[in-house]
């Protein structure tokens, strides 16, 4: 059983078309995260929910939108992709907001925009 | 704010030494937790070790551990007895008080050399 899944593992398309990547987590956490990570393995760190309630946004451009319809769901939206948009996208979750809660992850959605 | 640096882009170590994988952090929060992950080149994200900021003792696990120096603020990560699968890249992090932002370094390559 996967713990935290994420679809699809690799996404190539077409600069401009809008996509969505999906995860889900079943491991009961009340968290969920999402980073991007880039070509120079910088993780970056998106957004964040905790029990379906937005709270991080980072600086990310308004074509990026996330979507939790519940505390085990947290959907991606890409509108407009651009080339810079390409990069390793991660999902993570965590028990809860504690400091010594460490963070489950996804295996990454690899997206290229041609 | 918080920061975590990593300043070794890239580390050789022989198959059976130890290595040593340097992380300063910084942070004014009261509590928080220090956090390694490794990256292999398949690309997951795999959890190591965890060090509380009040944890009396360094942690460890098998052959990780975790050189905890709070006063100088580092965190630095000890490997013994490489083996040619710790070759990744490794990701030192920090998660805070609030728990909202888990923080991540920039990474250093570990390249083990038989």
């Amino acid at each position: 059983d996967t713990a935290v899944s994420q679809t699809p593992k690799y996404l190539v398309t077409q600069m401009g078309n809008d996509k969505s990547i999906k995860c889900e987590q079943n491991l009961g956490h009340d968290t969920m995260y999402w980073y991007k990570q880039d070509s120079k393995k910088f993780l970056k760190i998106m957004f964040s929910y905790n029990n379906k309630e937005l709270i991080i946004n980072e600086t990310v451009p308004n074509r990026f939108s996330p979507k939790s319809p519940d505390k085990a769901h947290l959907n991606l939206h890409i509108n407009s992709l651009e080339l810079g948009d390409s990069a390793v996208y991660f999902c993570a979750s965590s028990p809860t907001r504690e400091s010594h809660e460490k963070l489950f992850f996804g295996s990454g959605t690899q997206l290229s925009v041609l | 704010a918080q920061k975590i640096t990593q300043t070794q882009p890239g580390m050789f170590v022989q198959e059976k030494e130890a290595v040593t994988l340097d992380c300063t952090y910084d942070t004014s929060d009261p509590s928080y937790g220090l956090f390694w992950y490794k990256q292999p080149s398949s690309g997951e994200m795999i959890f190591l070790i965890y060090q509380g900021s009040y944890d009396q003792q360094n942690a460890t696990e098998g052959r990780y551990s975790l050189n905890f120096q709070k006063a100088r603020k580092s965190a630095n990560l000890v490997i013994s007895a490489s083996q040619l699968g710790d070759s990744a890249m490794y990701f030192c992090a920090m998660r805070g008080y609030t728990g909202n932002q888990f923080y991540f370094g920039t990474g250093t390559s570990l390249t083990v050399i038989p």
